[in-house]
């Protein structure tokens, strides 16, 4: 089974800085890999779908890059209203088959 | 607007079951995946299993295979998750989701939107 890996599990950082969270998967998962945030007490949201490309309504603020094995996403300003918790997701689709990152934290400074 | 509705909150015994439910509307119930995630308290996301209602192909995660069962009703549009006999340590909130390409009824990969959750507690 493929393992997925963040890092860092929890970051704190102030308005207006860049904020970067990388996802590592334990084999070649080509680009097969969302991000979500889910704020508190909400649902998770898709943001990002393979690997870099931005869903529909989502700031460009938010972009995500990689293949392979090593993942990045980045949040170039960071706003208040991006507190989450942010989560990697890979996936295979013959047959379906779904595995989340553990998460990663983010607060205000 | 594509939206996926969760039953209620329950508060169940041990050894109790439970069927929970997942509706869809604004979108070609039938022709979408509707997955199922755990969300334990202050923990992560895990996967559960996908259901494809055009045909009820069902896959699970090895780790709930024999756990839950994942079923939908398309006459109602309605995605189910159920369990015949629960234990504390399915206190968790669980959300539906829905994935896929209406061309081709392949599983995208990603999800997109995500019901509300139902929270389950079981607790004696």
């Amino acid at each position: 089974d493929i393992q997925m890996t963040q890092s860092p599990s929890s970051l704190s950082a102030s308005v207006g800085d860049r904020v970067t969270i990388t996802c590592q998967a334990s084999q070649d998962i080509s680009n097969y890999l969302n991000w979500y945030q889910q704020k508190p007490g909400k649902a998770p949201k898709l943001l990002i779908y393979d690997a870099s490309n931005l869903e529909t309504g989502v700031p460009s603020r938010f972009s995500g890059s990689g293949s392979g094995t090593d993942f990045t996403f980045t949040i170039s300003s960071l706003q208040p209203e991006d507190i989450a918790t942010y989560y990697c997701q890979q996936y295979d689709n013959l047959p379906p088959k779904v595995t989340f990152g553990p998460g990663t934290k983010v607060d205000i400074k | 607007e594509v939206q996926l509705v969760q039953s209620g909150a329950e508060v169940k015994k041990p050894g109790e079951s439970l069927k929970i439910s997942c509706k869809g509307s604004g979108y070609s119930f039938t022709s979408y995946w509707i997955g199922w995630v755990r969300q334990m308290p202050g923990k992560g996301l895990e996967w559960m299993g996908i259901i494809y209602p055009g045909d009820s192909d069902t896959r699970y995660s090895p780790s709930f295979q024999g756990q839950v069962t994942i079923s939908a009703d398309k006459s109602i549009s309605t995605a189910y998750l159920q369990w015949s006999s629960l234990k504390a340590s399915d206190t968790a909130m669980y959300y539906c989701a829905r994935s896929g390409d209406i061309l081709t009824g392949y599983f995208m990969g990603w999800f997109d939107p995500w019901g509300q959750g139902t929270l389950v507690t079981v607790s004696s």
